[in-house]
């Protein structure tokens, strides 16, 4: 079935340092790719998405791509800030009847002053 | 708009007991959807909706039922608690195709 993969946490870093966040996915049809956010002790907020090949989604500062040919969708960002500091999941939607979204196991960013 | 709703936000029960967890969307989505989160394995589907009066199981949809009898809720059901499903749940909702999903707040629930 459909799978998401992203790198394994925790990552830290000093404010204002360049975040890449590394995300993979296996659909067997044209999915639609998020990234969502967790803060800590919240629920899940939509950050950005990209529903076609080539796409580019972006939101308060984080972009990501949607790259077929190497089945990507990276979370970049050129400047934290400690306020980034959260769990960050990569998901897949897939099209069709079912619409099911599927997550990767998340990454743990840690900003630090 | 209140958006996703779930209730309560806090839980402990026994082992053996029942439960029903609630949500409630008033965005109108057909589509809905219940997670459970641990830690290092991410969100995994436990059952969702298409639509009302249509329910599939998800990933890990053992010790779980739903219903969808309306638009708007979709609770779900533990049968006879077990310590296994201490988790936080996530009610989630969906107009569907490329628009993502919509997260409620939350359910921690503890099972001793």
């Amino acid at each position: 079935g459909d799978s998401v993969t992203q790198m394994e946490g925790p990552v830290t870093l000093s404010e204002e340092a360049f975040l890449t966040i590394n995300c993979t996915y296996t659909a067997t049809g044209y999915p639609s790719l998020f990234w969502y956010v967790q803060y800590p002790g919240e629920g899940l907020q939509l950050l950005l998405k990209a529903t076609k090949a080539d796409d580019k989604g972006s939101n308060k500062g984080f972009e990501a791509t949607y790259r077929k040919e190497t089945t990507s969708f990276h979370l970049e960002k050129g400047s934290v800030q400690v306020s980034d500091s959260a769990v960050y999941f990569c998901a897949l939607s897939e099209r069709g009847a079912t619409n099911k979204l599927i997550f990767g196991t998340g990454t743990l960013l840690a900003v630090q002053p | 708009n209140a958006g996703v709703t779930q209730t309560p936000k806090f839980q402990v029960l026994k082992t053996g007991q029942s439960m029903t967890l609630q949500c409630a969307q008033d965005m109108n989505h057909e589509y809905m959807s219940w997670y459970r989160q641990d830690p290092g394995m991410g969100l995994r589907l436990i059952h969702y909706s298409v639509g009302a009066g249509i329910t599939d199981q998800g990933e890990v949809p053992n010790g779980y039922n739903v219903s969808r009898s309306t638009t708007e809720d979709f609770p779900l059901r533990l049968l006879s608690a077990a310590p296994s499903q201490t988790s936080v749940y996530f009610c989630a909702s969906s107009t569907g195709g490329h628009y993502g999903y919509t997260f409620g707040s939350g359910t921690r629930l503890t099972v001793v």
